[in-house]
C-alpha cells in the first residue's frame, strides 16, 4: 500500500543552522513527490515538487529536496534557517492508477531558536 | 485572484446539527478536494471532484456529503455532526489531475462539535 512517513514529529534548530527534514515513501512505481509548508493558522503552500528528471529539486524560500530512489526518500533541506521558517512541513505522494490518491505524511513541526 | 476561499473560519456545532462548509475557487480548476487535519494524522482526504457533476470518495468519507454543480464551488455537508468530526477542514483545488499537480489550499475551517 502507498504510504508516506515523516519520522520526526518535532525538530528544533538555531537560526542560521542547516536543516534536513526526512520523508520516506512506499510506492511501487516512481511517485510524484511534494513538500508543503503550513504556517500557524494557515493553509498549506507548495514548497517544491518532483515528477522526473534531475533528482535535486529547487523550491521557494531557499528550500531544496533530493529524490533518492534507492532509499525511497525525498528529504527537504535548507542550508541556513531563518526564524520565519518556523512552521509545519508535510511531505506528500501523489499517484493515479484508476483512482486518485494523494497521501500526506503526518508532518514535522519546525521550531527555530533565535 | 482570491484563490481558494473557505467560509466560515470557525464554527461550533452541537451533536446532531447539520451544516455546510463552503469552498470556492476562482482559478477555473477542474479538481477540488476536501481534507480534514487532525493532530498527529496529517491531512486525510474526505471527498474529491474531478469536474462539475463528478465526485468521489476519499479515505474518510463517512458522515460527509459533497456535490459539485459548478466549477467554482465545492461545498461539504455534515448531515448530523458528531464529536469525532471536530477537526480543521481544508479545501484544495488543482488545474490537472490532483494526484500529480500542485494543490492550492484554502485557509481552513476550524470546526468544533460539542
Amino acid at each position: 500500500a502507498q504510504s508516506v512517513t515523516q519520522p520526526d514529529i518535532h525538530i528544533t534548530v538555531s537560526e542560521g543552522a542547516s536543516l534536513e527534514l526526512r520523508c520516506n515513501y512506499s510506492y511501487g512505481a516512481t511517485p510524484y513527490l511534494f513538500w508543503y509548508v503550513q504556517s500557524p493558522g494557515q493553509g498549506l503552500q507548495l514548497l517544491l515538487k518532483y515528477f522526473s528528471g534531475d533528482t535535486l529539486v529547487q523550491g521557494i524560500k531557499g528550500f531544496e529536496a533530493e529524490f533518492k530512489r534507492s532509499q525511497s526518500s525525498f528529504n527537504l533541506r535548507k542550508p541556513s534557517v531563518h526564524w520565519s521558517d518556523a512552521a509545519e512541513y508535510f511531505c506528500a505522494v501523489g499517484s493515479y492508477s484508476g483512482t486518485y490518491k494523494y497521501i500526506f505524511g503526518t508532518g514535522t513541526r519546525l521550531k527555530v531558536l533565535a | 485572484n482570491a484563490g481558494v476561499t473557505q467560509t466560515p473560519k470557525f464554527q461550533v456545532l452541537k451533536t446532531g446539527q447539520s451544516m455546510t462548509l463552503q469552498c470556492a475557487q476562482d482559478m477555473n480548476h477542474e479538481y477540488m478536494s476536501w481534507y480534514r487535519q487532525d493532530p498527529g494524522m496529517g491531512l486525510r482526504l474526505i471527498h474529491y471532484s474531478v469536474g462539475a457533476g463528478i465526485t468521489d470518495q476519499g479515505e474518510v468519507p463517512n458522515g460527509y456529503n459533497v456535490s459539485r454543480s459548478t466549477t467554482e464551488d465545492f461545498p461539504l455537508r455534515l448531515l448530523s455532526a458528531a464529536p469525532s468530526q471536530t477537526s480543521v477542514y481544508f479545501c484544495a483545488s488543482s488545474s490537472d489531475r490532483a494526484s500529480t499537480d500542485t494543490q492550492y489550499f484554502g485557509p481552513g475551517t476550524r470546526l468544533t462539535v460539542l
